[in-house]
This record gives structure tokens, C-alpha cells and sequence, in this order.
């Protein structure tokens, strides 16, 4: 079945290092890909989508590509703000669901320090 | 525009009680779903909607009912509260034309000892 698989957290970085959380998925056909962003005490915000491959999403400075030929979507950002410091969820949409309901990996948790 | 709301933010509930997680959105979509969050764990769909009066099964229904009369409100019932349901839920929606963008509210935590 279609799923996703995530980079494990959390993961503690200082403020403008580089950023890079895996996402690998399984599904067939052209699923559309999307990171989204949960900062404490919220819910569940889009990051970035792409919807075929070879597309790159991108948003507050935050990019991610989405490969075919790795089954890949990871979440890169250059320089990091304590501002980040939240919970990344990597999630699909598989090509053939009328309700385009979305699957999620498990999470993680990014800690941005000064 | 307030979004997808829901209420309550938190409860506790006793194992066999019953309640009624609410849910509201006021950007008339049609698609609005439930999922729930466990410790470490991605989202799960427990169920969805595709309109009023149409509702489907998720990945996880067991133990919970919904039901869509309206097209702003999409209520979650627990009927006989588990410890299994120990859980943060969120409601989300979704415009029908939309490319798979879903709005989530701000999460329910809840509790059952």
C-alpha cells in the first residue's frame, strides 16, 4: 500500500546550518508529494508541494524535490532560524484516491538553537 | 476568516464515557477529514467527507462515528471512550478543485484513563 517513510528525529541543529530531513515513499503511479509544518501548540500547516516529478517546491526558503527514479522527496533549508524549530511531516496523495486523502510519515522534530 | 476550528482543545475522559469532538470550517469546502496523532506516529484517517450527507471510512474507524448534515461542521463521536483512544485529533479540510492542499485545525488532545 502507499506510505511513508521519514527521517527519525529529533534532529538539534545551530542557528544557520544546513538543514536536510530524508523522505522516501511507496506508491504507484504519480502520488503528489508535500512537506508540511507543525510549530508547538498548532496544527498542521503546507510547507511546500510538488505534484509530478522532477518538481521542486519551495517556500521560506525551504526546498524539496521530488524524484521518481528514488522514490524521494527531502526537505533541505541553507541556513536555519531558531524560528524553524518545529515538527516536519512528509505526506503523499496517491494518483488514483477521489478523496485525495493524504498519508503521513511520522514526523520530525527540528530544534533550532542560538 | 477564522479557518478550520475545533473544540475542544483539551479533555479527559473516563474509559466507556462518551463525547463529541467538533469541527467547523468557514471556507466552504466540500472535503473535510479526521485523523488522529499518536506519540511518535504520522497522522492516521479515521474518517472523511466529500460533502453533506456523504461520509466514508477512513484507515482507522473503530470506536468513532461522524456525521456531515452541514457543509461548515464535521463532528466526531466516541461513543465508548478506550485507552486506545488516548490520541491528539485534527480536523482538516480541502476545496474540491484544489490541488490536495488540506487546512487542519489546531488539534484536540485527548485523554482516556
Amino acid at each position: 500500500g502507499d506510505s511513508v517513510t521519514q527521517m527519525e528525529g529529533p534532529v538539534t541543529l545551530s542557528e544557520e546550518a544546513f538543514l536536510t530531513i530524508n523522505c522516501t515513499y511507496t506508491a504507484t503511479g504519480y502520488p503528489s508529494l508535500f512537506w508540511y509544518v507543525q510549530y508547538p501548540g498548532e496544527g498542521l500547516q503546507l510547507l511546500l508541494k510538488a505534484t509530478k516529478a522532477d518538481d521542486k517546491g519551495s517556500n521560506k526558503g525551504f526546498e524539496a524535490t521530488y524524484r521518481k527514479e528514488t522514490t524521494s522527496f527531502h526537505l533541505e533549508k541553507g541556513s536555519v532560524q531558531v524560528s524553524d524549530s518545529a515538527v516536519y511531516f512528509c505526506a503523499l496523495s496517491p494518483q488514483q484516491t477521489g478523496a485525495n486523502n493524504l498519508f503521513f510519515g511520522t514526523g520530525t522534530r527540528l530544534t533550532v538553537i542560538p | 476568516n477564522a479557518g478550520v476550528t475545533q473544540t475542544p482543545k483539551f479533555r479527559i475522559l473516563k474509559i466507556g464515557q462518551s463525547m463529541t469532538l467538533q469541527c467547523a470550517q468557514d471556507m466552504n469546502h466540500n472535503y473535510m477529514y479526521w485523523y488522529r496523532q499518536d506519540p511518535g506516529m504520522g497522522l492516521k484517517l479515521i474518517y472523511y467527507s466529500v460533502g453533506a450527507g456523504i461520509t466514508d471510512k477512513g484507515e482507522v474507524p473503530n470506536g468513532y462515528n461522524v456525521s456531515r448534515s452541514t457543509t461548515e461542521d464535521f463532528p466526531l463521536r466516541l461513543e465508548l471512550a478506550a485507552p486506545s483512544q488516548t490520541s491528539v485529533y485534527f480536523c482538516a479540510s480541502r476545496e474540491q478543485l484544489a490541488t490536495y492542499e488540506q487546512y487542519f485545525g489546531p488539534g484536540t488532545r485527548l485523554t482516556v484513563t
